[in-house]
C-alpha cells in the first residue's frame, strides 16, 4: 500500500499520560499536514511540514502538543500530559506541492483515534 | 480568521432524488476542495475548483465555485445509497493550509 499510514490507530491513554503518534506519508511528497477531527466537525489544521521544516502551527495548539518531521520523511505528533478534550481522531494527510498556489491533491490517512479516560 | 461554512448539517434524501450542498467562506479564496468522508473513514478527496464561476462534473455529481470565489457548492443528482458520509469543502486563502467546513451528512434512504 503506497497511501499515507498511521501508527497506532486506536490509543486509550490515561490523563496525564503522553502519547505519540507516527504518519508515514506518500513516499515523494514533500508536504505533511496534522489535522483534529472530533465527532461530527470537519478537520481542524494542527500543523504543517514543508520537507523537515515545520512551516505552520496552528494558534489552537497548546504547548503540550509538538510535532517533528526529522528527516522530511515520516512525522510524529506527541502529546504531552493529556487532557480529556484532546479525545479525538489524529489524521495525518500529505501532498506534493511544487509552489504557494499549486493547490496539489491532499491524501489523507485513515487517522489515529485518541480516548483519554 | 478564516472561517467556512456549510449547509445543511444533515439531509435526508429518497434514493432518487437530488442532493445539494452549500459551502461559504469568510474570506476570498484562491481554490477549493472537497471531499467525502464515509462514516468510520477518513477524508477522500473529490475535485478542486481554481477558477472564478468554474463548473466541474464527475458522473452525477456538479461542483460549482463562484464568481467572488467564496462560495461553492456540490450537487448530486439521483442519489444512490453509496452517496451516503459527509461532504466536506475546504477552502484556502492565500496561505498555504485548508479550512474545512463542518461538512453536510448525507442519508439516504433505499
Amino acid at each position: 500500500d503506497t497511501g499515507v499510514s498511521q501508527d497506532p490507530r486506536h490509543k486509550i491513554t490515561k490523563r496525564g499520560q503522553n502519547v505519540t503518534f507516527r504518519c508515514d506519508p506518500i513516499s515523494e511528497h514533500n508536504r505533511l499536514y496534522w489535522y483534529r477531527q472530533t465527532l461530527g466537525q470537519g478537520p481542524e489544521f494542527l500543523t504543517y511540514f514543508q520537507n523537515e521544516a515545520q512551516l505552520e502551527k496552528s494558534r489552537l495548539l497548546s504547548d503540550r502538543f509538538s510535532a517533528e518531521r526529522p528527516k522530511g520523511s515520516f512525522s510524529t505528533l506527541e502529546i504531552q500530559r493529556t487532557e480529556q478534550g484532546d479525545s479525538a481522531m489524529y489524521l495525518c494527510a500529505s501532498s506534493l506541492g511544487a509552489g504557494i498556489y499549486s493547490g496539489n491533491t491532499i491524501y489523507f490517512g485513515e487517522g489515529s483515534w485518541l480516548t483519554v479516560v | 480568521g478564516q472561517q467556512v461554512m456549510q449547509i445543511p448539517q444533515y439531509q435526508h434524501v429518497q434514493e432518487g432524488e437530488d442532493f445539494t450542498t452549500y459551502c461559504n467562506s469568510s474570506t476570498t479564496l484562491s481554490n477549493i476542495q472537497w471531499y467525502k468522508q464515509r462514516p468510520g473513514g477518513h477524508p477522500v478527496f473529490l475535485i478542486q475548483l481554481v477558477k472564478s464561476g468554474e463548473v466541474k462534473k464527475q458522473k452525477r455529481l456538479t461542483f460549482q465555485f463562484g464568481e467572488a470565489k467564496k462560495n461553492s457548492s456540490l450537487h448530486i443528482t439521483a442519489t444512490q445509497t453509496t452517496d451516503v458520509g459527509t461532504y466536506f469543502c475546504a477552502g484556502r486563502d492565500y496561505g498555504q493550509n485548508f479550512v474545512f467546513g463542518p461538512g453536510t451528512r448525507l442519508s439516504v434512504l433505499p
